[in-house]
């Protein structure tokens, strides 16, 4: 079955400070990797797209990191802000554009 | 503003009452899809369309749910009979391809549902 699992559930962190999401799927054949920032109340924003030959890619503060062997990606948020207050959603693709979901990482800045 | 747009943004309805949503999608994108979103939950796709053709639909899209998109621009999605069970985050989402090949999605903000 096609799945994708993120860790932690939640996330709780003092503003300026780092932070590390991860992410594993089971998702076959494997097409692409993306990252997904979502405000409650609000649809997903899209911050990263990866291939399999791609192992790193970065948006800002944002950088996304991709194991295909292991299956495995994690999102790193340098120097955090309020704004980064958010659910953080690993989406994996089978095919060039038909996504599979994950639950989601609920982070919280706090000042 | 040129994102996706969708309507209502939030709708209480009774169980049993029928209920239309509308996705305006950004107008060169030739996809459009629609996914409901549970609290706590990851968007689950439900259909999609490339211009005017439903070429997808999820096994979550029961008998009671439809979706159209005449002339390939807007979509409407319809849940007839509601049930307490379709209480749900409703996403549209257009898409456009990239230089890569794949499709990147840009979702609108959604239309909440609650059924009573």
């Amino acid at each position: 079955k096609n799945q994708v699992e993120q860790s932690p559930q939640s996330l709780i962190i003092l503003e300026g400070k780092n932070c590390t999401l991860q992410c594993n799927y089971t998702v076959s054949p494997f097409s692409n990797l993306r990252w997904y920032k979502q405000d409650t109340g609000r649809g997903p924003v899209s911050l990263t797209i990866m291939t399999f030959s791609e192992n790193t890619k970065s948006n800002g503060r944002y950088t996304a990191t991709l194991d295909a062997d292991t299956k495995q990606s994690s999102l790193h948020i340098t120097a955090s802000q309020l704004s980064d207050s958010a659910s953080y959603i690993c989406v994996v693709s089978a095919s060039t554009d038909k996504l599979i979901f994950g639950t989601g990482t609920r982070l919280q800045v706090f000042p | 503003d040129t994102g996706v747009s969708q309507d209502p943004r939030h709708k209480i309805t009774k169980r049993g009452q029928n209920v239309t949503f509308r996705c305006d999608p950004i107008s060169e994108h030739n996809r459009l899809y629609w996914y409901r979103q549970t609290l706590g939950q990851g968007p689950e796709f439900l259909t999609y369309f490339q211009n005017e053709a439903q070429l997808e639909k999820s096994r979550l899209l029961s008998d009671r749910f439809s979706a159209e998109r005449p002339k390939g621009s807007f979509s409407t999605l319809e849940i007839q009979r509601t049930e307490q069970g379709d209480s749900a985050m409703y996403l549209c989402a257009s898409s456009l391809v990239l230089r890569t090949g794949l499709y990147e999605q840009y979702f609108g903000p959604g239309t909440r549902l609650t059924v009573t």
